[in-house]
């Protein structure tokens, strides 16, 4: 079975903070994103990484930046956390296919 | 621009009956769709996928249904079970390009409850 973890389940910052969110997957996926779920507007694609060290914008990644160093691991990086970025947090991994596998996601609080 | 919608945000039946949640897109370029379903604080998890060049696929009580000419798509749940209870995203892939991969658009999901 695919296992895709993510460092934390929840986690509480203060704005103006610089937070790390961690995913790893253990299949050897080329394929790695980000996205955010927020109530009402599904999952949008932050960033993603179709291979080491390569990294694609998705549709909303204005406060975001990722590094991909080792191909298991894809982190996000918000670089001064904001109040605006209190969401669930979910990396998800594929190899090419179309089926995304998913982490169990970061519930983000930012006060 | 959403190009992957769900427009009921909610849907209610009663055990043992069919559960049909829907789903519209205006890209032409899809070129699979997915169900997703979720649990809270659960990641998504894949439930029934459909290439754009079918207009079916069935996998045991789910059943998806592609209208490519209305640029729409349905999820059909027969007999709906209460564990079927939960959040239901659609989802409409693009290939990346150059890469051998592809990147899904999601849709904003419907919260299906199933009554016992």
């Amino acid at each position: 079975d695919v296992k895709v973890t993510q460092s934390s389940r929840y986690l509480v910052k203060r704005t103006g903070e610089k937070v790390f969110l961690e995913c790893v997957q253990d299949m050897d996926h080329e394929n790695m994103f980000w996205y955010r779920q927020d109530p009402g507007l599904g999952l949008r694609l932050i960033y993603f990484s179709y291979d080491v060290k390569m990294k694609e914008k998705g549709d909303i990644p204005e406060g975001y930046s990722v590094s991909r160093e080792k191909k298991e691991r894809f982190s996000l990086i918000l670089e001064s956390a904001s109040t605006n970025q209190t969401s669930m947090y979910l990396c998800a991994s594929t190899e090419g296919a179309y089926e995304q596998y998913f982490g169990p996601g970061t519930r983000l609080t930012v006060t | 621009d959403q190009q992957v919608k769900q427009n009921s945000p909610s849907l209610s039946v009663q055990e043992g009956r069919i559960s049909i949640l829907n789903c519209d897109y205006t890209n032409s370029m899809f070129d699979y769709f997915l169900w997703y379903k979720k649990y809270p604080a659960e990641g998504p998890t894949f439930l029934i996928s459909i290439s754009s060049i079918k207009d079916k696929n069935e996998d045991g009580r789910f059943t998806v249904f592609l209208n490519k000419s209305a640029k729409h798509l349905s999820l059909h749940i027969v007999p709906s079970q209460p564990g079927d209870s939960a959040v239901y995203f659609c989802a409409a892939s693009t290939p990346l390009g150059e890469t051998s991969g592809s990147r899904l658009t999601f849709g904003e999901g419907t919260q299906l409850t199933v009554n016992p």
